[in-house]
């Protein structure tokens, strides 16, 4: 079946540091992968994605590369602020099949949670 | 724009209580979904749902139910709540498109207490 592995968290930072939070995951056949982000006391929000091997999400300075040969999806961040204080959830989705429909079952990590100091 | 909209926020009931969770989407998607997060477990996938009148299982649907009158609706109940049922619960929507591009929109959660 899928699985998705995050590193353990918490994680504390300085604002300005750089940040890597690492995800794997187990999957077969061509999943999507996608990290989300959850402030506090709110759902969650899609902060990034990518469908096929070695494209680049980004957004809001976050970056993840799809990385099938290590089954990796890590994100970075080259300088933190207060406000990406946060939980981050890296995830995927798998049709099974390439070019299939996609049913949009969601399979979770258990989720990082970011703390950054001014 | 009001996306996923999920009622209430807040819940405590007691043991053997039943009550029924809401969730609405106006985005005109096929998918909807529930999951409960407990702490360093993620999320987890309770039941779904593909369409209207159609539902399924997920990975934890002991103690749940779910239907799929309308597009737009799809509340989860819980029959007879239990203790082990204390979590934050996540109503998504998502579009189905096919080849392996997705995005899951969630509502702000239901913080469930049962005692």
């Amino acid at each position: 079946g899928n699985s998705v592995t995050q590193m353990e968290g918490p994680v504390t930072l300085s604002e300005e540091a750089f940040l890597t939070i690492n995800c794997t995951y187990t999957a077969t056949g061509y999943p999507s992968l996608f990290w989300y982000v959850q402030y506090p006391g709110e759902g969650l929000q899609l902060l990034l994605k990518a469908t096929k091997a070695d494209d680049k999400g980004s957004n809001k300075g976050f970056e993840a590369t799809y990385r099938k040969e290590t089954t990796s999806f890590h994100l970075e961040k080259g300088s933190v602020q207060v406000s990406d204080s946060a939980v981050y959830f890296c995830a995927l989705s798998n049709d099974g099949r390439p070019g299939g429909t996609s049913y949009g079952k969601l399979t979770f990590g258990q989720g990082t949670i970011l703390t950054v100091h001014p | 724009n009001a996306g996923v909209t999920q009622t209430p926020k807040f819940q405590v009931l007691k043991t053997g209580q039943s009550m029924t969770l809401q969730c609405a989407q106006d985005m005109n998607h096929e998918y909807m979904s529930w999951y409960r997060q407990d702490p360093g477990m993620g999320l987890r996938l309770i039941h779904y749902s593909v369409g209207a009148g159609i539902t399924d299982q997920g990975e934890v649907p002991n103690g749940y139910n779910v239907s799929r009158s309308t597009t737009e609706d799809f509340p989860l109940r819980l029959l007879s709540a239990a203790p082990s049922q204390t979590s934050v619960y996540f109503c998504a929507s998502t579009r189905h498109t096919s080849g392996s591009n997705t995005e899951a929109f969630f509502g702000q959660g239901t913080r469930l207490t049962v005692v």
